[in-house]
């Protein structure tokens, strides 16, 4: 099956800081989306994002499919910012997306 | 708009018992899944209905059952609890690529 990596898998970040997560995929895909994992679990769809770039408040995204990554930024972080983020991707044969192993950001005032 | 619903929010079951967990969404869509996490992990595909009357397995199957009642719902079974089943299970719809998951189910088997 697809193998979906996150980089770097913890990141701690003194608040007001900027950061870039990555999320490297094997194969083609069809569908990217970007999930933040609060602290109390929920899942929250950030971006859906096969291919381009979006922008969404502090927040963006960028992915190249040809080259088979993807970036989230996050500007001017803030604490509420803390959590887990997940890449999952969804490609041909399978209508159901493969999560990676997420980046644990810790946000500090 | 509810959203994705699920029930029970906790559970502690003994080793060998049987429940079922309950979703179901309000948005009208076509595709429902079932995700356990683990500790410290990604979410890992249970199974998934494309569509009402239809099921798939996914990455990890065995121990499970589902059932697509209708486009609404879609339950996980557990006919036989183990401790490897610990873990916290997410139910999520889609449309048009965009997931939306449910708050989850912690599921404790002793």
């Amino acid at each position: 099956g697809i193998q979906v990596e996150q980089s770097p898998p913890d990141l701690i970040l003194q608040e007001g800081a900027n950061s870039t997560l990555r999320c490297n995929f094997s194969d083609s895909v069809n569908n990217l989306q970007w999930f933040h994992q609060n602290p109390w679990g929920q899942l929250i769809n950030l971006f859906y994002i096969p291919s381009g770039t979006k922008q969404n408040g502090r927040l963006s995204a960028t992915t190249v499919a040809t080259e088979r990554y993807s970036l989230l930024y996050i500007s001017s972080s803030q604490t509420t910012d803390s959590g887990v983020y997940f890449c999952a991707v969804e490609h041909a044969g399978r209508r159901a997306l493969t999560f990676g192993s997420g980046t644990r950001l810790q946000v500090q005032p | 708009n509810a959203g994705v619903t699920q029930t029970p929010k906790f559970q502690v079951l003994k080793t060998g018992q049987s429940m079922t967990l309950q979703c179901a969404q309000d948005m009208n869509h076509n595709s429902m899944y079932w995700y356990r996490q683990d500790p410290g992990m990604g979410l890992r595909l249970i199974y998934y209905s494309a569509s009402e009357g239809t099921t798939d397995k996914g990455e990890v199957p065995n121990g499970y059952n589902v059932s697509r009642l209708n486009k609404r719902e879609f339950s996980l079974r557990l006919e036989s609890a183990a401790p490897s089943q610990t873990s916290v299970y997410f139910c999520a719809s889609s449309e048009v690529g965009q997931g939306y998951f449910g708050p989850g189910t912690r599921l404790t088997v002793t």
